[in-house]
């Protein structure tokens, strides 16, 4: 089956600076790629997702990268504001979606 | 819309009991979703039902049983309820489970067993 690693666990950055989160995934066969915002006790929202016949995908200040031969994807969010602090978590879908473990990002003012 | 909604929010249980924990959409989708999230693990799949009339283990089915109810309903029972159990379990739905399309998901249920 797919196996999914994120790193880092957490990461800080100061208010404005931008974060990066990456994901390495096994399972060439994968071809769907989504990310998850969880807020403390909330459930994941999906933020924005990619698919393998793209290299990356834009929405304001969040973008997501996508490389199919070295397997991995990136998110990048850019212009990081406090309300950006929570935990992020990758995926890839083959048959099923298999999830990250989670980055918990927390935004210094 | 509602979405996925999820009951009861929080639970407790002793060790042996039995508990149903019920999801309910309101989108059309044909699939469904039962996931645990434990600290430092992520999500992890339980059982699935790609479409109304079946249902698939997942990564972590072990101690647990499922019901597509209807369309709208995909139940999750734990017979005998253990302390590994605890965590917080999510259902989720989707337009359906062949096409990259997003998983939407309820509240949560927090359950613990003591």
């Amino acid at each position: 089956g797919e196996n999914v690693e994120q790193h880092p666990s957490t990461l800080s950055v100061q208010e404005g600076d931008s974060a990066v989160i990456k994901c390495t995934y096994s399972d060439s066969a994968s071809n769907y790629f989504p990310w998850y915002k969880q807020e403390l006790g909330k459930r994941p929202q999906l933020i924005i997702d990619i698919r393998s016949n793209v290299g990356e995908k834009k929405d304001q200040r969040i973008a997501v990268t996508l490389n199919k031969t070295a397997k991995h994807f990136s998110l990048h969010i850019t212009e990081t504001q406090p309300e950006d602090s929570a935990v992020y978590f990758c995926a890839a879908r083959d048959e099923k979606l298999t999830f990250g473990t989670g980055t918990r990002l927390t935004i210094i003012p | 819309n509602a979405g996925v909604t999820q009951t009861p929010k929080f639970q407790v249980l002793k060790t042996g009991q039995s508990m149903t924990l019920q999801c309910a959409q309101d989108m059309n989708h044909n699939s469904m979703y039962w996931y645990r999230q434990d600290p430092g693990m992520g999500l992890r799949l339980i059982y699935y039902s790609a479409s109304e009339g079946t249902t698939d283990k997942g990564e972590v089915p072990n101690g647990y049983n499922v019901s597509r109810l209807n369309k709208r309903e995909f139940s999750l029972r734990l017979e005998s309820a253990a302390p590994s159990q605890t965590s917080v379990y999510f259902c989720a739905s989707s337009a359906d489970s062949h096409s990259n399309q997003p998983q939407h998901f309820g509240d949560g249920t927090r359950l613990s067993i003591l």
